[in-house]
């Protein structure tokens, strides 16, 4: 399976803190997405990096993708209460139809 | 701008009644469209997506079916519903010209529970 797998698979913060997430899969990719789902709602794309790259940026967000480890990981820095969200990444790959979606990272940032 | 609709936004039905889940995009020509189905807590589960009118691909077998009557209104349907089909149902589109591994912008769900 190509599917992300997202690490941790909750996590606690501080406001002002800043936030981890990672992501691996197991095959080869054409990009990588970061998505962001508020309780209840639907999927608000946050960034996407192409296998050629290994970092962008975007306003607080930065994502990294190694592509020799198969991991990908999203710093969101000087967490805000409304950072609160789940986030998932999917993969577009060689092979595939369509965007695989990992279970996702639930972030709770405490005021 | 574009705009991604779905109806109704919840929804409680017996088991064995029929559904149909409505979506439908603004804005924009030719999307690929597609329906997700996700558990609570859990990731996302891609059940169909069309590159165009009449055109639709299942990537689960289920009792679900999906059509694409006009090029901007992607349908999800069963004829009997089971239990193990309550979720959170979502509609996203993507643009055609970007490939299926284009960004996807997706509506705001359906909550569905079948009792």
């Amino acid at each position: 399976s190509q599917q992300g797998e997202e690490d941790p698979q909750a996590l606690s913060i501080q406001e002002g803190e800043n936030a981890t997430m990672n992501c691996s899969y197991k095959t080869s990719i054409n990009n990588l997405q970061w998505y962001r789902q508020n309780s209840g709602r639907g999927l608000v794309h946050l960034i996407l990096i192409r296998s050629n790259e290994r970092e962008k940026h975007s306003g607080r967000l930065r994502v990294t993708l190694d592509t020799s480890k198969k991991s990908s990981s999203l710093l969101i820095t000087a967490s805000r209460a409304a950072d609160t969200a789940s986030y998932f990444c999917a993969t577009g790959g060689t092979g595939a139809n369509n965007l695989f979606f990992g279970t996702g990272t639930r972030l709770t940032v405490i005021p | 701008s574009q705009t991604i609709h779905q109806w109704p936004a919840t929804l409680v039905q017996p088991v064995g009644s029929p559904l149909s889940l409505e979506c439908t995009v603004e804005g924009t020509s030719n999307p690929n469209l597609y329906w997700y189905r996700q558990a609570a807590g859990r990731g996302l589960q891609l059940l169909f997506y069309s590159v165009g009118i009449g055109q639709i691909s299942s990537e689960v077998p289920q009792n679900l079916s999906a059509s694409r009557p006009q090029d901007r209104q992607f349908i999800l349907s069963s004829k009997k519903l089971l239990l193990s089909d309550s979720g959170f149902y979502l509609c996203a589109w993507s643009v055609r010209s970007r490939g299926r591994f284009g960004t996807q912008y997706f509506g705001p769900g359906t909550r569905l529970l079948v009792l």
